[in-house]
């Protein structure tokens, strides 16, 4: 069955340095790959999301990056601020023709002034 | 620009009690979603309306009952809570369910249900 992982446990890093997220998954050929960004209290918001043919996307201090061979992708912040620190999901189309995004349980990154 | 409204932010239920939560959007979208997020679990669809006049499962719909009112409207009902259902739950709407292009999905603030 498909399964997307990320890591559970917090990422703690300091203010400026680059925040990278870990998103894997198997048993799937997905078309494309989101990632979203989750406040406490708060629903996810569209961030980035990445075509199977685009290796890389960057909007702002963020930087995707989507390898189809090892089925991962890393999400990159760059000049992390403490405003960045939340929770991030990355989410895939659900094969067998939905295309409903299944999301992953998502990581959480405190970035430290 | 509202974006997706759900209602209640907050209910505590007895066990074997109804209700009702109530989703609208604002941006003309095809589909709608109900989700569930417990913490360890990450986020579950449990039932989604691709179009209106449609209505489908997701991976967790025991327990719940869902109606698409139009095309702004999607609510879900919980018809005799049980303990299990305490999680946070998020409508969400997107421009067209099922396209392999890409679906971006717009989340409304959640719901909070406590069952006792």
């Amino acid at each position: 069955s498909q399964k997307i992982e990320q890591n559970s446990e917090a990422l703690n890093i300091q203010e400026g340095k680059t925040a990278t997220l870990t998103c894997n998954y198997t048993n799937y050929s997905p078309a494309y790959l989101q990632w979203y960004r989750q406040d406490p209290g708060r629903g996810p918001v569209f961030l980035l999301l990445i075509r199977e043919n685009e290796k890389e996307k960057r909007k702002e201090r963020l930087k995707v990056t989507f390898d189809t061979t090892l089925k991962q992708s890393l999400f990159h912040i760059t000049a992390s601020q403490p405003a960045d620190s939340a929770t991030y999901l990355c989410a895939l189309p659900t094969s067998g023709g939905s295309y409903i995004p299944t999301f992953g349980r998502g990581t959480s990154l405190i970035v430290h002034p | 620009n509202a974006g997706v409204t759900q209602t209640p932010k907050f209910q505590v239920l007895k066990t074997g009690q109804s209700m009702t939560l109530q989703c609208a959007q604002d941006m003309n979208h095809n589909s709608m979603y109900w989700y569930r997020q417990d913490p360890g679990m990450g986020l579950r669809l449990i039932y989604y309306s691709a179009s209106e006049g449609t209505t489908d499962k997701g991976e967790v719909p025991n327990g719940y009952n869902v109606s698409r009112l139009n095309k702004r409207e999607f609510s879900l009902r919980l018809e005799s809570a049980a303990p299990s259902q305490t999680s946070v739950y998020f409508c969400a709407s997107s421009e067209s369910g099922r396209t392999a292009s890409g679906n971006t999905i717009y989340f409304g603030e959640g719901s909070w249900l406590t069952v006792v």
